[in-house]
């Protein structure tokens, strides 16, 4: 089990332009989390997803930013024309079962750089 | 609103000190807490849960509901123990279903030979 996958590693975008991070989550695990690290920060939860739903988008901005976890494939977070305050490490989650009883994965990030 | 506060930025210790990385919450109801860890290069790791009381590469916390902290400790560090550590807090909205992780700002532990 390579455990959660992030892709890009890197990605850097123009103000403007539109980012996609993808988030493969462990085999087995339905349940996906999204959190954004800005710097100097901790991590800051932005949104809940299982397959095909959105549980908690309670921490996504609410503009310019969506997430997908669809049926089959990774998990999306989008951003819509990016502007410098959106550069920032955003990571993903992944477990197996929702809840306190349940360990979160991370995948190692994706370092989003807008110029 | 749930809090985590992990007041020092940096802390350098020599190896075979005693270590203590500082936690404390807000939080009104009964918290779940955490302490993740991130070694240079690798992913954000869990170390341990309060619910678990083990230890873990050494590493204990308790949670202390009084004084509102769950402070990391090993009474000997090594040169291995150098990361990032996290502190975090872990609610459940039962109502919608939701389970959130509120993270503190790290502390990252430097073990000097």
């Amino acid at each position: 089990n390579a455990g959660v996958m992030q892709n890009p590693r890197h990605l850097v975008r123009r103000r403007g332009q539109e980012a996609r991070l993808r988030c493969s989550p462990m085999k087995g695990h339905s349940h996906v989390y999204w959190y954004r690290q800005l710097p100097e920060e901790g991590l800051k939860f932005m949104v809940y997803l299982q397959k095909e739903n959105i549980i908690d988008e309670s921490g996504m901005p609410k503009e310019r930013f969506s997430a997908e976890f669809p049926k089959e494939g990774p998990s999306i977070l989008r951003i819509q024309q990016v502007v410098r305050g959106d550069s920032a490490a955003y990571f993903c989650a992944s477990s197996l079962g929702g809840g306190m009883n349940t360990e979160a994965f991370f995948g190692q990030g994706t370092r989003l750089t807008v110029v | 609103a749930q809090r985590v506060t992990q007041p020092e930025k940096l802390l350098s210790v020599f190896k075979g000190a005693p270590v203590e990385l500082k936690c404390n919450y807000s939080y009104s109801g009964s918290p779940e807490l955490f302490w993740y860890v991130q070694y240079s290069r690798q992913r954000l790791q869990l170390l341990l849960r309060h619910i678990s009381r083990e230890s873990i590469k050494g590493f204990t916390a308790d949670l202390n509901k009084g004084e509102t902290s769950f402070h990391l400790k090993k009474p000997f560090a090594q040169e291995e123990d150098s990361a990032m550590y996290y502190c975090a807090l872990g609610l459940s909205y039962s109502g919608a279903g939701s389970y959130q992780l509120t993270f503190g700002k790290g502390t990252k532990l430097s073990v000097i030979p």
